[in-house]
C-alpha cells in the first residue's frame, strides 16, 4: 500500500525549460513533506521541504507546491539545467503528530537533455 | 560527501548465507535509519535506532535486525538470503529522533546481490 505515490516513472525536458515533478498522497496526517534527489552511485541528498501550513516554498530555482485538498504536491525546477539529471523522491511524514521516519515514492526519473 | 560513512559498498553472496553491513553515522548524530530499494520500488524504511534504542520499525522481515553500538554506528544483519533480497541498502542519520523537519543524511548504500 504505496502512501506516497510519484506516478511518472521518467519525464524529459529541454535544458532552460520548466521541470514539473507531481507527488500524491493518501494519507492525510502527513504534516511535512520533503524532495531528495538521487544521482547514480551516491545516496539521495535534501533538496527542498515544505511544511502543511503551507502551500508554497521556494529556494532558488525550486520551488514546491502543496495542494491540502488535493493531497498532491510538486516540485517546479526552473530553469532545468543537465546537473538536474537525476532520480527525485518525494518523502512525507508526520512531524505535529508523532514521530515516524520518512515515507518515500518511487522516484521520478528526470533527463534534461542540452 | 554526507558524512554517513557504509561498507561494504557491494557484496554478492549466495542464497542462505547471512551477511552485515555496516553505517557510520555523522558525527554527532544520534539517530540512524536503515533503508532498503529494491529493484523498481522507493525506498522502503526497515528500521530507526536513536542513540543505541531502536525509535521505530518498519517493513523489516524477521531475517533482518540490526543494532546501534555505543559508538553510535550501526549494523543491519540479514540472515537466510533470499533471491528477493538483493535491493541497495541505505542508511541515513540525523541529530534528533524523529520529528522530521529536516532533512537525513544518507550515505551511498550496500548493494547487496544475492546468487
Amino acid at each position: 500500500d504505496q502512501q506516497v505515490k510519484q506516478n511518472s516513472p521518467s519525464l524529459s525536458v529541454q535544458e532552460g525549460r520548466i521541470s514539473i515533478l507531481n507527488c500524491d498522497y493518501t494519507n492525510s496526517m502527513f504534516d511535512y513533506f520533503l524532495w531528495y534527489k538521487k544521482y547514480p552511485a551516491e545516496g539521495p541528498t535534501f533538496l527542498i521541504s515544505i511544511s502543511s501550513i503551507k502551500d508554497k516554498n521556494e529556494d532558488g530555482r525550486f520551488t514546491v507546491f502543496l495542494n491540502k485538498s488535493a493531497k498532491h504536491l510538486s516540485l517546479h525546477i526552473v530553469p532545468s539545467q543537465p546537473g538536474d539529471s537525476a532520480v527525485y523522491f518525494c518523502a512525507a511524514s508526520f512531524v505535529f503528530s508523532g514521530n515516524t521516519p520518512l515515507v518515500f515514492g518511487k522516484g521520478t526519473r528526470l533527463s534534461v537533455i542540452a | 560527501d554526507s558524512g554517513v560513512t557504509q561498507t561494504p559498498k557491494h557484496l554478492i553472496t549466495a542464497t542462505g548465507q547471512r551477511v552485515t553491513l555496516r553505517c557510520s553515522p555523522r558525527s554527532g548524530d544520534l539517530s540512524v535509519y536503515w533503508y532498503q530499494q529494491s529493484l523498481d520500488q522507493g525506498l522502503q524504511f526497515l528500521i530507526q535506532y536513536y542513540n543505541g534504542e531502536e525509535r521505530a520499525k518498519g517493513n523489516i522481515l524477521e531475517r533482518f535486525s540490526a543494532q546501534q553500538f555505543p559508538d553510535l554506528h550501526s549494523e543491519l544483519n540479514l540472515s537466510s538470503l533470499e533471491l528477493g533480497d538483493s535491493a541497495l541498502y541505505f542508511c541515513a542519520s540525523s541529530p534528533v529522533s524523529g520529528a522530521n523537519t529536516g532533512e537525513l543524511f544518507f550515505g551511498e548504500g550496500s548493494r547487496l546481490t544475492v546468487l
